[in-house]
């Protein structure tokens, strides 16, 4: 298993232009959630979506969107980058129940916007 | 309000020396907590987590954390220092939705 795979790895995007983040996932989990991390700030919860056709807002949601296409793959869509967007996102996974489950997490991608 | 709080920034231990990590934490349930290790350039990996049951949980490299509900605390522990523990460790809160801390980051003096 690849576990959760995240493209690209590093992006530079001018002020205004858009673009896609990938995300899937091989491990059949039901929930996707996406991150970005900047320094002194920890990991805040961008979009997330508990299954197939279903999306909510995290803390941080204005200038991104999210589309979950099936249950392996969850987007993030830049529609007009900022520079304020520049950051590193991390695109996870969880596991279906309430056993004894954490989220697993992609290896990111670092977007640059100048 | 959820929130989780690591106190310290940064920490700088010589190599062998014992560690501890804080978190604090406010949650209105009964929280399920974890701590993640992610070292430069690389995504989160889990060290250990915390649901119910014994509250002294061990983890992977050697780390364990023991969770206080009196002092809302779930503090990173390991008895021995490597170089290769140098990293960035979060602490998370929560059950489908996670709130991080900011972070700390160790240090490993040789």
């Amino acid at each position: 298993n690849a576990g959760v795979t995240q493209t690209p790895k590093f992006q530079v995007l001018k002020t205004g232009q858009s673009m896609t983040l990938q995300c899937a996932q091989d491990m059949n989990h039901n929930s996707m959630y996406w991150y970005r991390q900047d320094p002194g700030m920890g990991l805040r919860l961008i979009y997330y979506s508990a299954s197939e056709g279903t999306t909510d807002k995290g803390e941080v949601p204005n200038g991104y969107n999210v589309s979950r296409l099936n249950k392996r793959e969850f987007s993030l869509r830049l529609e007009s980058a900022a520079p304020s967007q520049t950051s590193v996102y991390f695109c996870a996974s969880l596991p279906e129940g309430r056993s004894y489950n954490e989220q697993f997490f992609g290896p990111g991608t670092r977007l640059t916007v100048l | 309000a959820q929130s989780v709080t690591q106190p310290d920034i940064h920490i700088t231990v010589s190599e062998g020396a014992s560690l501890e990590l804080r978190c604090n934490y406010s949650y209105g349930a009964t929280p399920y907590l974890f701590w993640y290790v992610q070292s430069p350039g690389q995504g989160l990996q889990l060290l250990l987590k915390y649901f119910s049951g014994d509250t002294l949980v061990q983890g992977i490299k050697g780390f364990e954390a023991e969770f206080k509900r009196s002092h809302s605390s779930f503090n990173l522990r390991k008895p021995s220092v490597h170089w290769s523990d140098a990293a960035e460790y979060f602490c998370a809160v929560g059950m489908n939705k996670y709130i991080f801390g900011t972070g700390t980051r160790l240090k490993v003096l040789a």
